[in-house]
């Protein structure tokens, strides 16, 4: 079937410290965004790609897209404690988003 | 403005029971997505409504499940004969392209469903 995954499941670092996660997918995806899930919360959008090779920035967050759009990666230079949550990617097929895994992000002061 | 409601925030029913959830979604917002979470996992897609009408029904785990849009707005999910299994949280998410194809899906709070 259509999946989605995810690694690290989890990931501790220390603050300053960067961060990434990577989204895989087994089919090509028409679009990818990204949600970010505080504990306890509901996911809030991050942001879309759509191109191949597309490239965003968002402050400290910097996310791409594969060239054959089914990989995409979200990177976080310096994080902080504000950071701390689960980051799910949502992979476009038809009419359904596939959510991703998961990567869980603590960060220790 | 307001953003998406949804009712109840919590239920706590017997196995066996039929629960009915609703979401409120963003006024004038097109699309509806139906989504259950598991504790600690990610999010399932059950179903999706443009307009009134769900092209894709196919996440829908059991025909013990239905989901009905009515007026281009409120959505209920109905479970009959609840299984433990159904424990989660459903969440709800509503939706508009832009201009520039820019979809943004809004969550509401979901609603926590215990089955004992």
């Amino acid at each position: 079937g259509q999946q989605v995954m995810q690694i690290p499941q989890y990931q501790h670092v220390q603050e300053g410290e960067d961060f990434t996660t990577y989204c895989n997918s087994s089919t090509t995806l028409s679009n990818i965004q990204w949600y970010k899930q505080r504990p306890g919360g509901h996911p809030v959008f991050l942001i879309q790609l759509v191109k191949s090779g597309e490239v965003k920035k968002q402050k400290r967050l910097t996310f791409q897209f594969g060239e054959a759009k089914k990989n995409s990666s979200l990177h976080i230079t310096a994080t902080q404690t504000t950071d701390v949550g689960t980051y799910f990617c949502a992979g476009r097929r038809t009419y359904k988003y596939i959510f991703g895994t998961g990567t869980r992000l603590k960060v220790l002061a | 403005g307001a953003g998406v409601s949804q009712s109840p925030s919590n239920k706590v029913t017997e196995k066996g029971k039929d629960v009915e959830l609703r979401c409120d979604p963003i006024s004038g917002h097109t699309a509806l997505y139906w989504y259950r979470q598991s504790l600690g996992q990610g999010l399932e897609f059950l179903i999706y409504f443009q307009g009134n009408s769900a092209p894709d029904k196919s996440g829908l785990p059991s025909d013990r499940f239905s989901a009905e849009r009515t007026g281009g707005s409120v959505s209920t999910l109905t479970i009959q004969r609840t299984q433990q299994e159904d424990s989660a949280v459903y969440l709800c998410a509503s939706s508009l392209v832009d201009r520039g194809l820019q979809e943004t899906q809004y969550f509401g709070p979901g609603t926590r469903l215990l089955v004992l």
